[in-house]
């Protein structure tokens, strides 16, 4: 069965400073792996995904996660935060082969300070 | 394009009363998923649709939970009766498939608190 770890709930952050939140994924088929990023009081938006290809992948913000197959990783990646990325990051997966449900992890709290 | 549109945004009552979400999905999306999210159990998916039916409701919690999808445009997911462990915030969310891969767009979220 998939299952996503974010091993970190939460993270602080000094502004400007870079930061990575940490995810492993568990599935012994091919996924596709996304980063969502939840707003205090707001839904859910797309981050980055990953489908096929070059395994570093580009979203908006400035953010960037690395996709690894051998550690079943795609932690995400900021080289300088602002205050304004104050939020809760999900990541998440999916089987190739009926990829319609999405797997999340529990979460991960980033926090900037000034 | 409005994106997923929810109602209410915040919902309080009381123990044992019914209990109604809606939710109005991006026009043209196939498909339809509802989720809760709390502080103890993160964000669980109830249950989905595909055009407008059911396809998996595992994840719904009860049966006091049930989802109805009666047309494209329109989605309900009520508790009846409602209990304190009910509150929650409510996620809907819509998708096209395409390409293989489900992105889903989500709507802001029904506060639920139950007393």
């Amino acid at each position: 069965a998939q299952s996503v770890t974010q091993l970190d709930s939460q993270v602080p952050v000094f502004e400007e400073a870079p930061v990575e939140l940490r995810c492993n994924y568990s599935s012994s088929v091919s996924v596709y792996l996304f980063w969502y990023v939840q707003y205090p009081n707001q839904g859910l938006q797309l981050l980055l995904k990953y489908l096929s290809g070059s395994t570093l992948v580009k979203g908006i913000n400035g953010f960037e996660a690395e996709f690894n197959k051998s550690q079943t990783s795609f932690h995400l990646r900021k080289p300088s935060v602002h205050i304004s990325d104050t939020a809760e990051y999900f990541c998440a997966v999916s089987y190739i082969q009926g990829a319609q449900k999405l797997v999340f992890g529990q979460g991960t709290r980033l926090t900037i300070n000034p | 394009d409005a994106g997923v549109i929810q109602s209410p945004r915040h919902e309080v009552t009381e123990m044992g009363q019914e209990v109604t979400l809606r939710c109005k999905p991006i026009s043209g999306h196939d498909y339809l998923f509802w989720y809760r999210q709390t502080m103890m159990r993160g964000l669980e998916l109830l249950i989905y649709f595909n055009n407008n039916v059911p396809i998996d409701d595992s994840g719904m919690p009860e049966d006091r939970f049930s989802a109805k999808m009666p047309n494209a445009s329109f989605s309900t997911l009520k508790i009846q009766p409602s209990e304190p462990r009910d509150s929650a915030v409510y996620f809907c969310a819509s998708s096209l498939l395409l390409a293989g891969y489900n992105e889903q767009f989500f709507g802001p979220g029904t506060r639920l608190t139950v007393l």
